[in-house]
């Protein structure tokens, strides 16, 4: 496809269970992120990613969230233990490089906390 | 501390008049800025962009303006259709991949 896809659209889960959220990225796109909106606010950065390592994970909220990617390609957001308040809209954008090019965003995952 | 306000949740305009959307920042180092418009259900899609360098670019009926010195911009939308009717995100980054995003202002254009 041309633009980001993500998966799943759509995830209900308990308080307490392990979520994975997926991203796939523009094919040549080096640079991706992950945000996420709660509801009535901002999209709020989470983390960054160059090619596989993630100089930047300063937005992350807590040690329950982490991330990975493989190589240049599909990257995964893990959140454990999730908590009501990780009910969210979480949104991915790729790049082509992390400075000078705009942020194309996939269509994100709305998580809902039980 | 939000660093991107914008103060208007929503907007209504009759289609064909003009839509103006308002955006505040705090940091005078925010040189760049972009607008993103957002349909139910998708992602944000670029729409609009801006340099610090200029006060103002202009894309067919979209018009962004820069006033730099009010740290203020704005988005205007000419004339408005219905399919303008969306969520529309300012944001802006200081030279980094790091984008600060507006809460967002609901257009909806009238048929």
């Amino acid at each position: 496809g041309a633009g980001v896809s993500q998966s799943p659209s759509n995830k209900v889960t308990e308080k307490g269970k392990d979520v994975e959220l997926r991203c796939d990225p523009i094919s040549g796109h080096t640079a991706l992120y992950w945000y996420r909106q709660r509801l009535g606010q901002g999209l709020e950065f989470l983390i960054y990613f160059q090619g596989n390592s993630a100089p930047d994970k300063s937005g992350l909220p807590s040690d329950r969230f982490s991330a990975e990617r493989t190589g240049e390609s599909v990257s995964t957001l893990t959140i454990q233990r999730t908590q009501q308040e990780d009910s969210a809209v979480y949104l991915c954008a790729s790049s082509l490089s992390p400075l000078t090019d705009t942020q194309y965003f996939g269509p994100g995952t709305r998580l809902t906390v039980l | 501390d939000q660093q991107v306000k914008q103060n208007s949740p929503s907007l209504s305009v009759q289609e064909g008049r003009i839509s103006i959307l308002n955006c505040d920042y705090t940091n005078s180092m925010f040189d760049y800025f972009l607008w993103y418009k957002k349909y139910p259900a998708e992602g944000p899609t670029f729409l609009i962009s801006i340099s610090s360098i200029k006060d103002k670019n202009e894309d067919g009926r979209f018009t962004v303006f820069l006033n730099k010195s009010a740290k203020h911009l704005s988005l205007h939308i000419v004339p408005s259709q219905p399919g303008d009717s969306a969520v529309y995100f300012c944001a802006t980054h200081s030279g980094t991949y790091k984008y600060i995003f507006g809460t967002g202002t609901r257009l909806k254009v009238l048929a």
